[in-house]
């Protein structure tokens, strides 16, 4: 079974400049996340989608970002301009089902973006 | 503010020797707790997880929980230079969030 892909694996861009990153879940998985790493900080929660709804969006920076997740498969995350400080690893995670205490998450591989 | 502290490392320990992680938090109202390892440009791997207290054993792993003293820990026995990588704490409350919060990461690294 294929794991969660992400693509690109880098980017790097220039202030100012759009940026497209995509995630594909593993099959069947109508849980997906992105996550955002910043150096030297922890991993910190952007959104959740549901399926192809937005279920938590509390922790996108500000409307610079935009995700979407047409027919509930795969997920972009645009960010529009670009601006120095989004530079990170941002991950994709997916999961089965909430009802559980475990829901396990499987990560995604993550996109490195610099924004120079 | 939910946070969660990890000494971030590295930790160094013979081949051989336990390695012992250790990660608190600060939200009583923690529920679930989980111990993700990430190799170097990798993808974090859930290695373990625990929602009650006391001690949870897999393989090599041991979990221990202590919600009084808000503290979860990871132990590795017969540690390998395969162990070596970031291990990873998350934490997650009930009440219908889903979304963990990480901390920072202890670095690994078992010596031969």
């Amino acid at each position: 079974e294929a794991g969660v892909t992400q693509f690109p694996s880098h980017s790097v861009i220039e202030k100012g400049q759009t940026v497209t990153l995509r995630c594909d879940p593993i099959s069947g998985h109508d849980n997906l996340y992105w996550y955002r790493r910043v150096m030297g900080k922890e991993i910190k929660f952007l959104l959740h989608f549901v399926k192809e709804s937005k279920q938590d969006e509390s922790g996108m920076p500000n409307n610079r970002f935009l995700a979407e997740r047409t027919g509930g498969t795969y997920s972009t995350l645009k960010v529009q301009p670009a601006e120095l400080e989004d530079s990170g690893v941002y991950f994709c995670a997916s999961s089965q089902e909430l009802a559980s205490t475990v829901d396990e998450q499987f990560f995604g591989p993550g996109t490195r973006l610099t924004v120079l | 503010q939910k946070e969660v502290e990890q000494n971030s490392g590295p930790l160094s320990v013979p081949e051989g020797a336990i390695a012992s992680l250790n990660c608190t938090y600060s939200d009583r109202g923690s529920q679930s707790f989980f111990w993700y390892r990430q190799y170097s440009g990798k993808s974090p791997e859930l290695i373990m997880f625990i929602y009650s207290n006391g001690d949870k054993e897999d393989g090599r792993f041991t979990a221990q929980l202590n919600k009084a003293s808000q503290y979860v820990s990871l132990l590795i026995r017969d540690s390998q230079p395969s162990d070596s990588a970031t291990y990873l704490c998350a934490v997650r409350t009930s009440g219908g969030s889903y979304i963990p919060t990480f901390g920072r990461g202890t670095s690994l690294i078992v010596h031969p």
